[in-house]
This record gives structure tokens, sequence and C-alpha cells, in this order.
């Protein structure tokens, strides 16, 4: 199976910061990487699929890149909704799976 | 509008058996693969398995955790797609999400259900 790193595990933020959550791959999925946002009680929000491509109706703010092993998203300047926990996810090769998460709190 | 409607959870004790239904709005599901996907409390999410539409195929892949005991299965005339639980394990015990996608390789998932709840305990 393929794992899915991610880090930092927790990041404290504040409103208008630039944040960047990675994602490592322990083998290579190619461009075959998403992300996904999570409140509490709610499922999983995609935000970018294919590593770099933004969902329909996500806003610009968010961004993504990488090949390979290495991949990264990225909040140009963050806003109250988006503290939440963030979630990569390889669909390289079957079972798809997740990284651990990265909950981005207040600081 | 596109929605994807979960329901069937509930309580059950180890062993026995539970179904969850998948039910679509807004778009033709057999032009999808279903695939479902649970958190336990507290935890990331997990990959169950899905099923492929007819096009491709209509097979099904399991994730190891769940194989032998789950089965997912589709009725595209009344567009809902079933998660058959069988012997469950205190294990199971989750929030369970169904989603589309496309059941290959570049897959993504952009609705999902609102979850329902497994508990698997006696």
């Amino acid at each position: 199976d393929i794992q899915m790193t991610q880090s930092p595990s927790s990041l404290p933020a504040s409103v208008g910061d630039r944040v960047t959550i990675t994602c490592r791959a322990s083998q290579t999925v190619g461009t075959y990487v998403n992300w996904y946002r999570q409140t509490p009680g709610r499922p999983p929000k995609l935000l970018i699929y294919a590593t770099s491509n933004l969902q329909s109706g996500v806003p610009s703010r968010f961004s993504g890149s990488g090949s390979g092993t290495d991949f990264t998203l990225s909040i140009s300047s963050l806003q109250p909704e988006d503290f939440a926990t963030y979630y990569c996810q390889q669909s390289y090769s079957t079972p798809w799976t997740f990284g651990q998460g990265t909950k981005v709190e207040i600081k | 509008e596109v929605q994807m409607v979960d329901s069937g959870g509930g309580w059950v004790q180890p062993g026995r058996s539970l179904r969850l239904s998948c039910k679509n709005s807004g778009f033709t599901l057999g032009d999808y693969a279903v695939t479902w996907f649970r958190q336990a409390t507290g935890k990331g999410l997990e990959w169950v398995g899905f099923i492929r539409s007819k096009d491709y195929g209509g097979t099904t892949e399991y994730g190891a955790s769940v194989k032998g005991r789950f089965t997912i299965s589709r009725d595209d005339s009344k567009n809902i797609a079933y998660l058959q639980m069988d012997s469950l394990k205190t294990e199971d015990t989750a929030v369970y999400y169904c989603t589309r996608g496309l059941g290959i390789p570049g897959d993504y998932f952009d609705y999902w259900g609102q979850g329902t709840v497994v508990t698997v305990s006696s």
C-alpha cells in the first residue's frame, strides 16, 4: 500500500497568514493527489484534484503543486472557515490512501 | 442539485450484519463509480471500497480490512448503491460516507454523503 505522510500534524496560524502543508508518498503517485478540507461533523470537501486543479467553486486562495512523491497545498490568505483539518489522498493505485491529516488551528 | 445521501447506520452487535444505502440526485448514478469511505471518531479517513460503473465493468474492489466481509452493489435503475456489511467487528465502528467517483487511477471525490454512523458493540 502507498503511505501518505503529511506535515505538520498541527499548524497554528492566524487569519490572513499564508500556510503550506506538505504530503509525501512512500512511492511515486504521478500527479494523482487530491486535497480535502474537513470541519467537525461534516464530510470532507474536495479542494484540489490531480495535484493542482482547483475544484469548481473553491476559492483561488487554495493552490496545489508537486509530482512524484512530494506535494504541497498552499492557502494564500487564511480565512476563518479555513481552520479545519486537511487531508491529502492518492488515487494512483488501490487501496486509495489518505495522509493522517493536518489540523490548522487558531494561533 | 447534485447530492449523495447515505443512510442505514445504527447500533449492531459484533458478528451481525447491516446494510447501508446511498441514494443520489442531480446526476445519473450509472455514469459513476460509487465509493465508500469511513472515519472512526477522532481518526483519519479510510477507503472501504468501490463499485465501478457498468462502462468500466461494474467491478468491485475492497480494502484489506473489509475484504470478504463487506459487499458493494448497485441498482442504477433506482439510483441507489448499497454497502452490505457482514461479520461486523467492533473496529468497524465509524461514520460511513458514500461518494461518487471513477474507480480508476486519477479518481477524486467531489460529492459526499453527510455520513451515517455505524456502532458495533455488545
